[in-house]
C-alpha cells in the first residue's frame, strides 16, 4: 500500500526542547516538502528538497532543519529557536519533472507545546 | 514574493445550494492546482489547470483558470453534506520541477441540510 507515512500523529514540545518528526513515503517521488499549518490559515513552506543530499529553505524556515540521506525519508527538525512551534505539520512528496506536479500529502503531526 | 489570496474565507449553505471560491494570485502563474482538506484531514488533490483560460468539470465541480493566468475558480453545483471542507487553490511559477507552490489562504465550506 503506497503513501505517506508521518509520525507520531500527536507529540508535545517542553520549553527549550528539540523535536523531530518523522515523514516517510513510497512513491518513488523525488521531492519532498514540509509545511505548517496555523488554525484557520492555509499552508505555508518551510523547506522542500527535490533529490537525496540537497535541500532548499521555503517561506518561513527559521527555527527548523531537516535532512535528506535518503529518498524516502525528510525529517523535521524543530528547534528551541522556533518560539511559536505549536501548529499542524504536514508533509508531502511528489514527482519531478512530469506534466502534472501533484503533491500528496501525509496524514500530518500536530505540535503542542507544554 | 508571490501571494495568493482566496475569498471567500467562509461560506455556509444548505444542501443543495450553489458553492464558489475564487483564487487571485499576486503575479502570473504556470499552473494552478486545486486541493480539499476535511475538518481533521490533510489537503486532498483535486485538479490541475495549466492553460490559460482552462474550464475542468468533475461532476458537480467546475474549475476555471483566467485568461491572464492569474486567477482561478471552483464553483460547486447543488452541494452535499459531503463537500463540506476546506478548499485551497495552490500556484506554481513554473513547470518542470519540484517547484514551490504557493497556496492560497483557502475558503472553509460548511453545508448544512
Amino acid at each position: 500500500d503506497g503513501g505517506i507515512t508521518q509520525s507520531p500523529k500527536y507529540l508535545f514540545r517542553k520549553e527549550g526542547q528539540n523535536v523531530t518528526l518523522s515523514c516517510e513515503q513510497n512513491l518513488n517521488h523525488d521531492a519532498m516538502y514540509w509545511y505548517r499549518q496555523d488554525p484557520g490559515q492555509g499552508l505555508r513552506l518551510i523547506y522542500y528538497s527535490q533529490i537525496v543530499n540537497d535541500f532548499q529553505k521555503g517561506d518561513i524556515a527559521e527555527g527548523y532543519s531537516v535532512s535528506r540521506e535518503k529518498k524516502e525519508s525528510f525529517p523535521l527538525t524543530v528547534t528551541s529557536a522556533q518560539k511559536n512551534p505549536t501548529a499542524f505539520y504536514l508533509c508531502a512528496s511528489s514527482i519531478v519533472g512530469g506534466r502534472q506536479e501533484t503533491q500528496y500529502f501525509g496524514p500530518g503531526t500536530r505540535l503542542l507545546v507544554l | 514574493g508571490q501571494q495568493v489570496m482566496q475569498i471567500p474565507q467562509y461560506q455556509h449553505v444548505q444542501e443543495g445550494e450553489d458553492f464558489t471560491t475564487y483564487c487571485n494570485s499576486s503575479t502570473t502563474l504556470s499552473n494552478i492546482q486545486w486541493y480539499k482538506q476535511r475538518p481533521g484531514g490533510h489537503p486532498v488533490f483535486l485538479i490541475q489547470l495549466v492553460k490559460s483560460g482552462e474550464v475542468k468539470k468533475q461532476k458537480r465541480l467546475t474549475f476555471q483558470f483566467g485568461e491572464a493566468k492569474k486567477n482561478s475558480s471552483l464553483h460547486i453545483t447543488a452541494t452535499q453534506t459531503t463537500d463540506v471542507g476546506t478548499y485551497f487553490c495552490a500556484g506554481s511559477g513554473a513547470t518542470g520541477t519540484a517547484s514551490k507552490l504557493t497556496f492560497g489562504t483557502g475558503t472553509r465550506l460548511q453545508v448544512t441540510l
